[in-house]
């Protein structure tokens, strides 16, 4: 079962572009948004995170929009650069079982043009 | 700035072989995540430790994948015996506690062949 929907699958945008990842969710007891940006050969690193509370937040270039009735969030990079191109991963995470454990999506393979 | 130290980087394996790879989290870091990432896909839990108790294998083929936190520090991941369709990055994070950032390693590449 597939909990977090990531869409598209690649993205191509020129450089001082916008540029957006979609992620869905079905669970409603997921508590914790996250974004990863991971380059070939290396482990996936933090980038902004949210929780449900807010519905927006910034950080630099990145931001995330969520919306909590649709049941989805978003990152949007401005005025993306060649060095923004890697593989972008949406996660979330539950408190109630008291794991934390990360789902993630299926990852969006971003490429800056230069 | 401290980092998940895995070894090896790359494994290159033939099918029904045993394969180990080993995790060496961030100082003082008490939980610790194994993940699965096939190439083209997001990385899928198959274990998490709190400490050097399993708190979560739900996702873990126990038949042929085994792991182990024995002093609540370093991890190993064992898989034996290997099968084609075992070849992916296996990725190691940690997390101080709680709901604190999780880092993730740079992974090992397991090729079964």
């Amino acid at each position: 079962q597939q909990q977090v929907k990531q869409s598209p699958q690649s993205l191509i945008v020129q450089k001082g572009g916008i540029s957006i990842i979609n992620c869905a969710y079905e669970n409603t007891a997921f508590d914790y948004f996250p974004w990863y940006q991971q380059f070939p050969g290396k482990g996936p690193a933090l980038l902004i995170a949210i929780r449900p509370d807010v519905s927006e937040k910034k950080e630099g270039r990145f931001t995330i929009s969520f919306n909590k009735s649709a049941k989805q969030f978003s990152l949007h990079i401005m005025d993306s650069q060649p060095g923004d191109s890697a593989t972008y991963f949406c996660a979330a995470a539950r408190a109630d079982t008291g794991r934390r454990a990360l789902t993630f999506g299926s990852g969006t393979r971003l490429q800056v043009q230069p | 700035e401290a980092e998940v130290a895995q070894s090896p980087r790359y494994k290159i394996t033939e099918k029904s072989q045993a394969v180990a790879f080993w995790c060496d989290p961030i100082s003082g870091h008490a939980t610790l995540y194994w993940y699965r990432q096939i190439l083209g896909q997001g990385p899928e839990l198959l274990v998490q430790f709190q400490d050097e108790s399993v708190v979560d294998d739900s996702q873990l083929p126990k038949d042929r994948f085994s792991a182990e936190r024995l002093k609540g520090v370093d991890s190993t991941l064992k898989i034996q015996p290997a099968e084609l369709g075992d070849s992916a990055m296996y990725l190691c994070a940690t997390r101080e506690q709680g709901t604190s950032p999780l880092h993730f390693g740079n992974g090992t590449r397991l090729t079964v062949t």
